[in-house]
């Protein structure tokens, strides 16, 4: 049982440039997020989905792009980097308001 | 929208007890959590208790809420040095949309 897994581990984009992060959960879960994390900061929730085919917007979507086509993945779209977009980024799975369940992170550095 | 504030730092010696607190501002919380994060690793549950209990017991860890202050701690009896890691406080609330909001995490470092 894998849980939450976020692929890659580790990126380094140059500004201008997109990517995507891809969350994969095996656990059946309704909600899936995303947070980003900063120093002194938490954890902060980009966007976030109730179920397959419906995203939401968090406390700080912009800049971001999301899409949930299968219930269990939930992608997150950087269209065109920036500095300030260098965080940790975490993925989460949960069914309903219950435990949720993260990944173990993105290291993401935009040059 | 929600807030939930925590101090940055604690330290300890192994062996004492280790008190971390976290204050909220959602009158409508319904459940509150206690994360830890360990370097390099995502966030793993510790606990959690429903807003209409006081305290929770789980061997090594007691959790206190004070509704009418807002007010939630995580106490660790005979802190090791395998406790260092930083803590998140996070609660769960209908003012929320029902989204987990964090704090910004207490960094607990045991000294042996």
């Amino acid at each position: 049982n894998a849980g939450v897994t976020q692929t890659p581990k580790f990126r380094v984009l140059k500004t201008g440039q997109s990517m995507t992060l891809l969350c994969a959960q095996d656990m059946n879960h309704e909600y899936m997020y995303w947070y980003r994390q900063d120093p002194g900061m938490g954890l902060r929730l980009i966007h976030y989905s109730v179920g397959e085919g419906t995203t939401a917007k968090g406390e700080v979507p912009d800049g971001y792009n999301v899409s949930r086509l299968k219930k269990q993945n939930f992608l997150l779209g950087l269209e065109s980097a920036a500095p300030s977009q260098t965080s940790v980024y975490f993925c989460a799975s949960s069914y309903g308001t219950a435990e949720a369940f993260f990944g173990q992170g993105t290291r993401l550095t935009v040059v | 929208g929600e807030d939930v504030e925590q101090s940055l730092f604690l330290s300890v010696r192994e062996g004492d007890s280790s008190v971390i607190n976290c204050t909220y501002t959602d009158s409508s919380s319904t459940y509150l959590y206690w994360y830890k994060q360990e370097p390099g690793a995502g966030l793993q549950l510790l606990t959690y208790i429903f807003s209409n209990m006081d305290m929770k017991q789980d061997q090594r860890l007691t959790v206190l809420l004070n509704k009418k202050d807002k007010h939630l701690s995580l106490r660790i009896a005979d802190t090791q040095t395998g406790d260092s890691a930083i803590y998140f406080c996070a609660e769960i609330g209908l003012n929320a949309g029902n989204m987990l909001t964090f704090g910004g995490g207490t960094r607990l470092m045991v000294k042996p």
